[in-house]
């Protein structure tokens, strides 16, 4: 099974409310990461596991927050959403073979703040 | 830092036509070359990827050629079909040991019957 699952698909969240996003993926792979795509953008880099170990970049270091309670899963958390946070979040998974590093995808939750 | 630029916005052909989707990269070293697909309702999936200047990747028909001079990968299919119809991604990550897929804002390819 290369899936990775994400739950809700579609999430609608009140200005200043928290949001929790909820991925998981059954491959043990050591990475998990979090994108974010607006409309006419690049998915964008929010954050990423190896192990226990969070990296999250440097734009968005204080509008995201995360935890991977076990290899399996892997949350992204909003404090208090904003209308900027409106978007696609992509929750993707990695692997190593001999020609380099694989990411695999979930179908995304769209989240609408309103 | 990496970044991609990819023929942008909407490319829309009828079936049995050529299909190019140009992409150039910048990045430092040798960065790993991906083209992904996504098709409504699902996430983006790896259709191939090449590492190693000169590398042709190719999948369902679909094909790309990693040239190191020109930094570019450019997606080429010789005669598309209405199932082909999706955003297609071209992406890299260079080096490190954490990889970090740096992806181009998409292309999405529209093909009528």
């Amino acid at each position: 099974d290369t899936t990775v699952k994400q739950n809700p698909r579609y999430k609608l969240a009140r200005v200043g409310k928290p949001v929790n996003l909820i991925c998981s993926q059954t491959m043990n792979h050591d990475t998990m990461y979090w994108y974010q795509k607006k409309p006419n953008q690049a998915p964008k880099l929010l954050l990423f596991y190896y192990d226990k170990i969070l990296n999250r970049e440097a734009d968005t270091f204080e509008k995201f927050q995360s935890s991977r309670p076990n290899n399996s899963f892997c949350s992204l958390y909003i404090g208090s959403a904003g209308l900027e946070y409106s978007a696609m979040y992509l929750c993707a998974s990695s692997s190593r073979d001999r020609e380099g590093e694989r990411l695999f995808f979930g179908h995304g939750t769209k989240l609408s703040v309103l | 830092g990496d970044s991609v630029t990819q023929t942008e916005g909407q490319v829309a052909l009828s079936e049995e036509d050529f299909l190019t989707i140009h992409c150039n990269y910048s990045a430092s070293g040798y960065p790993t070359l991906f083209w992904y697909v996504q098709y409504p309702g699902e996430g983006p999936q790896l259709l191939f990827r090449a590492s190693r200047d000169k590398e042709k990747g190719s999948s369902r028909g679909f094909e790309a050629t990693y040239d190191k001079g020109t930094t570019s990968f450019h997606l080429r299919k010789a005669s598309v079909q209405e199932s082909d119809s999706a955003v297609y991604y071209c992406a890299l990550i260079s080096g490190g040991s954490n990889a970090k897929l740096t992806f181009g804002k998409g292309t999405k390819l529209s093909v009528k019957s």
